[in-house]
């Protein structure tokens, strides 16, 4: 089956870095995505994944471990606008996503 | 450019009653998909069409039907609204369907209480 875990809610302080975690289980892959959704608006989005390591791109990065099925958002330089839900979301074989239910960050200054 | 729209932004809805959710995009996008996001669960996909004249079932169909007469419209019909369909609906769109890198664009949503 298809499976994909992340954690419900995350606190961290404003100028701080926060990583946010998500592991999958799959039986096809095609790449590791993240989305940002800020509360009452569509998810827009981060990163793509599909090969082993660490992608940046400004003060987001997002890492892949494809034999450990394990992704991590790192958010550096934390700013009160980065309070949302940071969605983990893996691509199977029929090229489709399979979403995790999300990780609300808190900002807190 | 308004990428994707939809309407109505937000609905009230007997049970029993039939309602279509409009969604358009001016990207020329060829593929679309339709997604419910429910509070603690991820977002699911209900139906999508990877090209116009063409569509598929997600994970969670039952209930809803789709078209795709063109490249950009996909309404989502609920033939007959259950309160279990009570949901925040996106629709979104990516360039192509079936290659590895597909960024989907989303509409802002619909909000749907059926009563």
């Amino acid at each position: 089956g298809q499976n994909i875990d992340q954690p419900t809610e995350m606190t961290a302080t404003e100028g701080a870095i926060v990583q946010i975690n998500c592991t999958y289980q799959t039986s096809g892959f095609n790449g590791l995505f993240w989305y940002q959704q800020h509360a009452g608006e569509a998810p827009t989005f981060l990163s793509y994944n599909v090969l082993d390591g660490l992608e940046e791109k400004g003060r987001f990065s997002s890492f892949l471990s494809r034999s450990k099925g394990y992704s991590y958002l790192l958010l550096k330089e934390l700013q009160m606008k980065d309070s949302a839900s940071y969605l983990c979301a893996h691509m199977d074989s029929n090229y489709q996503l399979i979403w995790g239910a999300g990780t609300k960050l808190i900002i807190k200054p | 450019i308004a990428g994707i729209t939809q309407a109505p932004t937000s609905q009230i809805l007997a049970a029993g009653r039939r309602m279509t959710l409009r969604c358009t995009q001016d990207m020329r996008h060829n593929a679309m998909y339709w997604y419910r996001q429910d509070l603690g669960l991820g977002l699911r996909l209900i139906h999508y069409s990877n090209t116009a004249g063409t569509t598929g079932k997600g994970e969670v169909p039952d209930g809803y039907s789709v078209s795709r007469a063109n490249t950009d419209d996909f309404p989502l019909t609920l033939a007959s609204a259950v309160p279990s369909q009570t949901s925040v609906y996106f629709c979104a769109s990516s360039e192509v369907a079936g290659e590895p890198y597909n960024e989907q664009f989303f509409g802002p949503g619909t909000r749907l209480t059926v009563l």
